[in-house]
């Protein structure tokens, strides 16, 4: 199984900073097969970022996605207040589809 | 524009089983396989299954073989989840997600909290 490290646990920022977010696999994702989510208390996983650094549909371009391998980053590159929630990397190359224990994003 | 509703919030006691429906709709529904995940509380979500909407064919995760089926009804263009023998943690919200083409998981249902408690 693959597994995915996240770092770092939380992240307190303040609106208009820049996050970073790190996902770190056990071994190589293949294809860059590589998803990022937005997760709100309550409500299911919405997708941000996949195949590594594609932006989905309606993903406003303050989020981007990069890496390849076993090395993948999220950034939001200014804050907004929507944007405060938890933020998890998902693998999509082999079964079982891995999650990342999460990232969760506050304010400061 | 394309849906995933899954049925409500239950409470089950230990040993008994739940049974969750996810319909599909603004789609065709065989073109697409749909999962099903799990999200215990503070944790991420985690992967179940897989069926085949086209033929009911489904792959299961190791822990859960024996314990869940997955099926489908076409004519509904609704997928079930049925686990069985349930346990205090099995307490989690489940999730039904559609694979695109590109092999990511685009669209997701709402949710269903499945609470099991004596």
């Amino acid at each position: 199984d693959i597994v995915l490290t996240q770092s770092p646990g939380t992240l307190s920022l303040s609106p208009g900073e820049r996050a970073t977010l790190s996902c770190r696999a056990s071994q190589s994702v293949g294809s860059n097969y590589l998803a990022w989510y937005q997760q709100k208390s309550g409500q299911a996983p919405r997708l941000l970022i996949y195949g590594a650094s594609s932006r989905a549909t309606g993903i406003p371009d303050r989020f981007s996605g990069s890496g390849s391998g076993t090395d993948f980053t999220l950034t939001i590159s200014s804050l907004e207040p929507k944007d405060f929630a938890v933020y998890f990397c998902q693998q999509y190359d082999s079964s079982p589809f891995t999650f990342g224990p999460g990232t969760k994003v506050d304010i400061k | 524009q394309v849906q995933l509703v899954q049925s409500g919030a239950e409470v089950k006691k230990p040993g008994a089983s739940v049974k969750v429906s996810c319909k599909a709709s603004g789609y065709t529904f065989t073109r697409n396989y749909l999962h099903w995940f799990r999200q215990a509380p503070g944790q991420g979500p985690e992967w179940m299954g897989v069926i085949n909407p086209t033929d009911g064919t489904t792959t299961s995760a190791q822990r859960f073989q024996g314990r869940v089926t997955m099926t489908r009804d076409t004519s509904t263009s609704t997928v079930y989840m049925e686990l069985n023998s349930l346990r205090s943690d099995d307490t989690a919200v489940y999730y039904c997600t559609r694979v695109s083409s590109a092999w990511f998981f685009d669209y997701w249902g709402q949710g269903t909290l499945i609470t099991v408690s004596s």
